[in-house]
């Protein structure tokens, strides 16, 4: 069975500009997980997706926004870009909402000039 | 507020030794913790986890060990093998049915041949 494939692998864009991530969840995942890692943070839940709503939410600006299709793809768009949105954005997926051993993707390196 | 701390950032052991990587929590609510192995390059990956109204758990070659009167979680890995060089991050829900999972910073191994 695949993993979590997430595109592109990495991303360079200027402050500004916005950007948008995608996810491929492990077929019969229904739930998708987004988060930031940075350095200085660490890993930061951003939002969680499970029958193409969302289901939560954590501490980030209006400016992250995600959505769920209905074959339970992930996107996720940040705009107006900032240089410290920098970070490695991991998407994980579950078979469940609340079902805590999550699969993670690779993520996506986004880097902000 | 909400954190997950980890007393050491970095830990060197020698191959074949046992390892132990602490975590501290502060939310006593958290109901179950996760550890998650972060290779270069890739996302964490799931190791094992343990529910609140267990005090020890078992998987294979490593153990999880919850304190909830000292809010202190530990992992311990037998025989440490190079392959287990990585950063290891313990994460917490703390929201409940609300399943929200907030990471520590994360602990560098480095196994030593």
């Amino acid at each position: 069975k695949a993993g979590v494939t997430q595109t592109p692998r990495y991303l360079i864009k200027t402050r500004g500009q916005q950007v948008t991530l995608s996810c491929s969840p492990i077929s019969g995942h229904r739930s998708v997980s987004w988060y930031q890692q940075t350095p200085g943070q660490g890993l930061q839940f951003l939002f969680e997706y499970f029958s193409e709503t969302q289901r939560n939410k954590g501490n980030f600006p209006g400016r992250f926004s995600g959505r769920q299709f209905s074959n339970s793809r992930s996107e996720m768009n940040v705009s107006t870009l900032e240089l410290g949105d920098s970070a490695l954005y991991l998407c994980a997926s579950s078979p469940q909402q609340g079902n805590y051993e999550q699969y993670f993707g690779p993520g996506t390196r986004l880097t902000v000039t | 507020g909400e954190s997950v701390g980890l007393h050491l950032p970095t830990l060197s052991v020698q191959e074949g030794d046992n390892s132990i990587i602490n975590c501290a929590y502060s939310n006593s609510a958290s109901d179950y913790f996760i550890w998650y192995k972060q290779e270069s390059g890739k996302g964490p990956q799931f190791i094992i986890d343990i529910r609140s109204n267990m005090d020890k758990r078992q998987g294979q070659r490593v153990t999880v060990l919850l304190n909830k009167t000292v809010k202190h979680l530990s992992l311990q890995i037998a025989a440490t093998q190079p392959g287990d060089s990585a950063v290891y991050f313990c994460a917490e829900n703390s929201g409940g049915s609300n399943y929200k999972l907030t990471f520590g910073k994360g602990t560098l191994l480095t196994v030593n041949p």
